[in-house]
């Protein structure tokens, strides 16, 4: 069955320091890969995408995933990370049924940013 | 452009009751996505309306229901509330069917309590 695994549950930063959050999906075809952001009490943001091609994508925000297939990953990355990036993030994997599709969810990273 | 709405932003209902919400989708967007979000669940996956027309359903009871309307406007009822029915209902649009290479763009969510 499909899925998505974010290991860290809560990751705690400096700011200014480095970020990678971790992604592990399980997909069958060639997957289609989202990372989303998720202020308190708002939607859920697009910040990136990972459809073909290149495998390092770049998206809002100082934001860029990377595409591993040998690894089923698809971490997000940001080398410097300021105080408003304290959110949760969400990554996804479309996956098409019958004659429509849903996106499936990890169950989230809480990053919290240190002054 | 408008992103996607959704009304009302707030709810709260009692045990028994039913409630609709509203999404307005992007504009030229056909696709409408409505996803719940609870602490203890995650984001799951509710319908998807293409064309006013349920294209997939994920794992709710019957008392979840939806439809959608010839300029994609959606809307969701639940019958019969459960406490367990408290959650951020999110709606997302996109371009296409979900699943496929189109994103999909989130609202603001509505939340509703039930008591």
């Amino acid at each position: 069955a499909q899925s998505v695994t974010q290991p860290d549950i809560h990751i705690t930063v400096s700011e200014g320091a480095s970020l990678e959050l971790r992604c592990n999906y399980s997909y069958g075809a060639t997957p289609y890969l989202f990372w989303y952001v998720q202020s308190p009490g708002q939607g859920l943001q697009l910040l990136l995408k990972y459809f073909s091609g290149d495998t390092l994508v770049q998206g809002i925000k100082g934001f860029e995933a990377e595409f591993k297939r040998s690894q089923s990953s698809f971490n997000l990355r940001k080398p410097s990370v300021h105080w408003s990036d304290a959110a949760e993030y969400f990554c996804a994997v479309a996956a098409t049924y019958n004659q429509g599709g849903k996106l499936i969810f990890g169950q989230g990273t809480e990053l919290s940013v240190k002054p | 452009k408008a992103g996607v709405t959704q009304t009302p932003r707030y709810l709260i209902k009692t045990r028994g009751q039913q409630v609709t919400l509203s999404c307005s989708p992007i504009s030229g967007h056909r696709s409408v996505s409505w996803y719940q979000q609870t602490p203890g669940q995650g984001l799951q996956f509710l319908f998807e309306y293409f064309s006013e027309t349920q294209r997939n359903k994920g794992n709710f009871p019957g008392r979840f229901s939806g439809r959608q309307f010839s300029n994609s406007r959606s809307e969701m009822n639940v019958s019969t509330l459960e406490l367990g029915d408290s959650a951020l209902y999110l709606c997302a649009s996109s371009l296409g069917l979900a699943g496929y290479s189109y994103e999909q763009y989130f609202g603001p969510g509505t939340r509703l309590t039930v008591t």
